[in-house]
């Protein structure tokens, strides 16, 4: 039972570079997201989706990209990285909330920096 | 959307129970409250939820009072496993979930 699974685990990207963090969960969750954490601070919602071919903005969204590719899979892109998005990513998946909310479930993080 | 606010910080000596408050004050109807757990270089994990009065798992207690305009996360006889932030999150029906800054908390022993 893998859960929340992101790949890569660690990457660096020179200034410019675009690059796609992927993330798939096997819980059949239909919410899914993506945050960023830098150093000594809380997670910031970069982007969201409540299904399949839904995705909406969370609170820093600008420089980021996101696909929701099928229930499984939902990927965030970087068209053209730069020094202040170096990050922690981490995506989560829930059940959608509703009457009765659920725990969401993390991911490992991808440690992305950027040169 | 309801914002939440918690202590930066806080520290506790091993086998004393930690109380972390969390202001909520315009929390809505169909909101719960939830608590997350994260460890360095982990993703954050669900601890307890609640809605209202007390909820109890075998991890923590969570107070909520009538006008659930705040909510304590109670940590029994902390250990030093339990050094990490802990987060409080007003979750709505809505789908999104908002993380604030947290609360760090420190165990000395």
């Amino acid at each position: 039972n893998a859960g929340v699974t992101q790949t890569p685990k660690f990457q660096v990207l020179k200034t410019g570079q675009s690059m796609t963090l992927q993330c798939a969960q096997d819980m059949n969750h239909n919410s899914m997201y993506w945050y960023r954490q830098d150093p000594g601070m809380g997670l910031r919602l970069i982007y969201y989706s409540a299904s399949e071919g839904t995705t909406d903005k969370g609170e820093v969204p600008n420089g980021y990209n996101v696909s929701r590719l099928n229930k499984r899979e939902f990927s965030l892109r970087l068209e053209s990285a730069a020094p202040s998005q170096t990050s922690v990513y981490f995506c989560a998946s829930r059940v959608l909330g509703g009457q009765g909310s659920t725990e969401a479930f993390f991911g490992q993080g991808t440690r992305l920096t950027v040169v | 959307l309801a914002k939440t606010t918690q202590p930066i910080s806080m520290d506790s000596y091993e086998g004393q129970e930690v109380n972390i408050t969390c202001s909520h004050n315009n929390i809505a109807t169909n909101d719960y409250i939830t608590w997350y757990q994260q460890f360095p270089s982990q993703g954050p994990r669900f601890i307890i939820q609640g809605y209202k009065t007390k909820v109890t798992n075998e991890v923590a207690s969570l107070f909520i009072p009538a006008d659930r305009k705040s909510s304590t996360l109670s940590l029994p006889r902390v250990s030093l496993s339990d050094t990490a932030v802990y987060y409080c999150l007003v979750v709505p029906g809505a789908n999104n979930l908002f993380f604030g800054t947290g609360t760090r908390l420190t165990v000395i022993p």
